[in-house]
């Protein structure tokens, strides 16, 4: 069975960081596309970034690029989110998903439970 | 970027009816590469349909989705208890893949 596990999630000041962690298991970690998505209080979802199977490819969001940072240790089947200069607007749910293969953009098959991220003084 | 809207924004029914669920994109969505979520209350995002038709693992045949283009279509037969929920479409024909706002279906 399929199961992503999300931590990391904190309170934390403008301006701040923090680190997102997602540890997977019952699939091959390594074959597989990751993503970051996100879900502000009461609002839909955001795609924020992801990562190619071998960590060759990064993409983000326009409104995360050059702040936030994703990466995976597949001998850990973990994938991370590095998050920097946070801001206020940034504060969401943060959800870990597999990527199916396709020849599109990325879709999500598989959600972990997510974890709160708030930004606030 | 392509934009989806979805309506109706809220959907009222009783359990056993049909809904039909619309999103609808602003450019046409390549290769028909549109998928559906269903999101309950507390709970993250579940995959329902992908490729615009194809239902995913473990996902009943009560539901379908449809369409093609810049129109689709989700529908479900009867509605069942969980089915009381948010809905959102999302494309991935393109980049930075957008979801639309979503759907709420609740009970009438």
């Amino acid at each position: 069975e399929v199961h992503l596990v999300e931590s990391g999630g904190n309170l934390v000041q403008p301006g701040g960081s923090l680190r997102l962690s997602c540890a997977v298991s019952g699939f091959i970690f390594s074959n597989y596309a990751m993503s970051w998505v996100r879900q502000a209080p009461g609002k839909g979802l955001e795609w924020v970034s992801s990562v190619t199977n071998n960590g060759a490819r990064t993409h983000y969001a326009d409104s995360v690029k050059g702040r936030f940072t994703i990466s995976r240790d597949n001998s850990k089947n973990t994938l991370y989110l590095q998050m920097n200069s946070l801001r206020a607007e940034d504060t969401a749910i943060y959800y870990c998903a597999k990527n199916p293969p396709t020849s599109g953009w990325f879709y999500f098959d598989y959600w972990g439970q997510g974890t709160l991220v708030t930004v606030s003084s | 970027e392509i934009v989806l809207t979805q309506s109706p924004g809220t959907l009222s029914l009783s359990p056993g009816q049909r809904a039909t669920l619309s999103c609808r994109a602003s450019q046409s969505v390549a290769s028909n590469f549109l998928a559906w979520y269903r999101q309950k209350p507390g709970q993250a995002p579940r995959l329902l349909i992908y490729g615009a038709s194809s239902r995913a693992t473990g996902i009943p045949d009560r539901f379908s989705g449809g369409g093609s283009g810049t129109d689709f279509t989700l529908t479900i037969s009867r509605l069942e208890p969980e089915d009381f929920a948010v809905f959102y479409c999302q494309q991935y024909g393109t980049s930075a893949g957008t979801f639309g706002p979503g759907t709420k279906v609740d009970i009438k």
